[in-house]
């Protein structure tokens, strides 16, 4: 079974809006962490944000937030106020800690493309 | 957080040929790990490089295929060989800064084979 689910290859937003990118995850390991990346063009990746299994609020980062749901496994993305330079690929990624030897699992990725 | 140059950034070769990949991390890291991103799809985990010991390679990667180097705790090397245009892919690195933040990654290496 798949790990990291994202069901939405692509995405449309209009600058200046919010948006929200959806991740799913499967875990039986009790203490895990839920990553997001950016992935640009230029094949880069870039880290944006983490979530701890045991962490009790949604973690944020400047206009990333991470709506995480332990009991409906989600770990959803949210982007605030879009811009242009937002355009990209976007991954959701797990590491399970007392399994998979630490190693992350990465979910299809997100093409998300902002309008102007 | 880590900084980890890698070397090179692009690269157009010809099928048959080798490749060499290096990564230079600007800390002292245990574990480094080397993906492959095939056109248009996710990351795959080629490899798990520790310092001393053979690389830990995953189902479907082999060593003859892409070796691995891990001389010290900052730098790697993976090497692509005999290729085939089915190898066109981008290749990273990328370590865990310890903790439970995400992993670091070079800027990659995009590969042709012609």
């Amino acid at each position: 079974a798949q790990k990291i689910t994202q069901t939405q290859p692509g995405m449309f937003v209009q600058e200046k809006e919010a948006v929200t990118l959806d991740c799913t995850y499967d875990t039986s390991d009790p203490s895990y962490g839920l990553f997001w990346y950016k992935q640009p063009s230029s094949g880069e990746m870039i880290f944006l944000i983490y979530q701890g299994s045991y962490d009790q609020q949604n973690a944020t980062e400047g206009r990333y937030s991470l709506n995480f749901q332990k009991a409906r496994k989600s770990a959803n993305l949210v982007i605030s106020a879009s811009q242009l330079g937002d355009s990209a690929m976007y991954f959701c990624a797990m590491r399970e800690h007392n399994t998979n030897a630490g190693k992350s699992t990465f979910g299809d990725g997100t093409t998300l493309t902002v309008k102007p | 957080s880590a900084v980890i140059s890698q070397k090179p950034s692009r690269d157009i070769c010809q099928r048959g040929t080798s490749l060499t990949i290096q990564c230079q991390v600007d800390s002292q890291v245990t574990m480094m790990f080397w993906y492959r991103q095939q056109p248009g799809q996710s990351l795959t985990l080629i490899a798990t490089a520790n310092q001393g010991s053979e690389a830990t390679y995953e189902s479907g990667f082999v060593i003859d295929k892409f070796p691995i180097s891990r001389p010290n705790l900052t730098f790697s090397t993976l090497t692509v060989s005999n290729m085939s245009p089915e190898d066109s892919s981008i290749y990273l690195c990328s370590v865990d800064p310890g903790g439970y933040g995400g992993y670091t990654f070079g800027s990659g290496t995009r590969l042709t084979v012609v």
